[in-house]
C-alpha cells in the first residue's frame, strides 16, 4: 500500500499568514494526488485534483504543486474559514490512501 | 445540482450488520464510479470501497474485505454497503463519495453528509 505522509499534524497561523503543507508518498505516484478541507460537521470538500488542478469554485488563494513522491498545498493568504484540518490523498493504485491529516488552528 | 444522501446508519451490535445506501441525483449516476469513505471519531479519512460505474470493478480496503459488500443500483441511482460481522473499530460517519471523471479513476468531487455507525454493545 502507499502511505502518504503528511507534515506537519498540526500548524497554528493567524489571518493573512501564508502557509504550506507537505504530503510524502511512500513511492512514485505522478501526480494523481488530491487535498481536501474537513471542517468539524461538514462533509469534506474537494480542493485540489491532479496535483495542481483547482477545483471549480475554489478560491485562488488554494493552491497545490508537485508530481511523484513530494507535493504542496499552499494557501496564500489565510481567512478565518480556512481553519480546519487538511488531508491529502492518492487515487494512483488501489487502495486509495489518505495522509493523516494536518489541522490548521489559530495562532 | 449534485446531491448524495445516506441514509441506513444507526446503533449495531459488535457482530451484527447494517445496510447503508445513497441516494444519488443531479448527475448521470450510471457513468460514475462511486466510493464510501469513513471517519472514526477522533481520525481521519479512509477509503473502505470503490464500484466502478457498472459494478465491473470493486475494490475494499483490507480492513472491511469479507465484511462488507458495496453495490449499486444504476436503474434507481442508488449506492451500498452492506455491513457485516461488524467490530467496535467499525464505528465511524460513512461518506458516500462520487468520483469527479466518468472515465478515469478520479479524486472525489462530492461527498454526502455522511451517515453515522456506531458499534457498541
Amino acid at each position: 500500500d502507499i502511505r502518504m505522509t503528511q507534515s506537519p499534524s498540526t500548524l497554528s497561523a493567524s489571518v493573512g499568514d501564508r502557509v504550506t503543507i507537505t504530503c510524502r508518498a511512500s513511492q512514485s505516484i505522478s501526480d494523481w494526488v488530491a487535498w481536501y478541507q474537513k471542517r468539524p460537521g461538514e462533509a469534506p470538500k474537494l480542493l485540489v485534483y491532479k496535483a495542481s488542478r483547482l477545483e471549480s469554485g475554489v478560491p485562488s488563494r488554494f493552491s497545490g504543486s508537485g508530481s511523484g513522491t513530494e507535493f504542496t498545498l499552499s494557501i496564500s493568504s489565510l481567512q478565518p474559514q480556512d481553519f480546519a484540518t487538511y488531508y491529502c490523498q492518492q487515487y494512483s493504485v488501489y487502495p486509495i490512501t489518505f495522509g493523516q491529516g494536518t489541522r490548521l488552528d489559530i495562532k | 445540482e449534485v446531491r448524495l444522501l445516506e441514509s441506513g446508519g444507526g446503533l449495531v451490535q459488535p457482530g451484527g450488520s447494517l445496510r447503508l445506501s445513497c441516494g444519488a441525483s443531479g448527475f448521470v449516476f450510471s457513468n460514475y464510479d462511486m466510493n464510501w469513505v469513513r471517519q472514526a471519531p477522533g481520525r481521519g479519512l479512509e477509503w473502505v470501497a470503490t464500484v466502478s460505474s457498472s459494478e465491473k470493478n470493486i475494490y475494499y480496503a483490507d480492513s472491511v474485505k469479507g465484511r462488507f459488500t458495496i453495490s449499486r443500483d444504476n436503474l434507481l441511482s442508488t449506492l451500498h454497503l452492506q455491513m457485516t460481522s461488524l467490530r467496535v473499530e467499525d464505528a465511524a460517519i460513512y461518506y458516500c463519495t462520487k468520483e469527479r471523471d466518468a472515465y478515469n479513476p478520479d479524486a472525489f468531487d462530492f461527498w454526502g453528509q455522511g451517515t453515522l455507525v456506531t458499534v457498541s454493545s
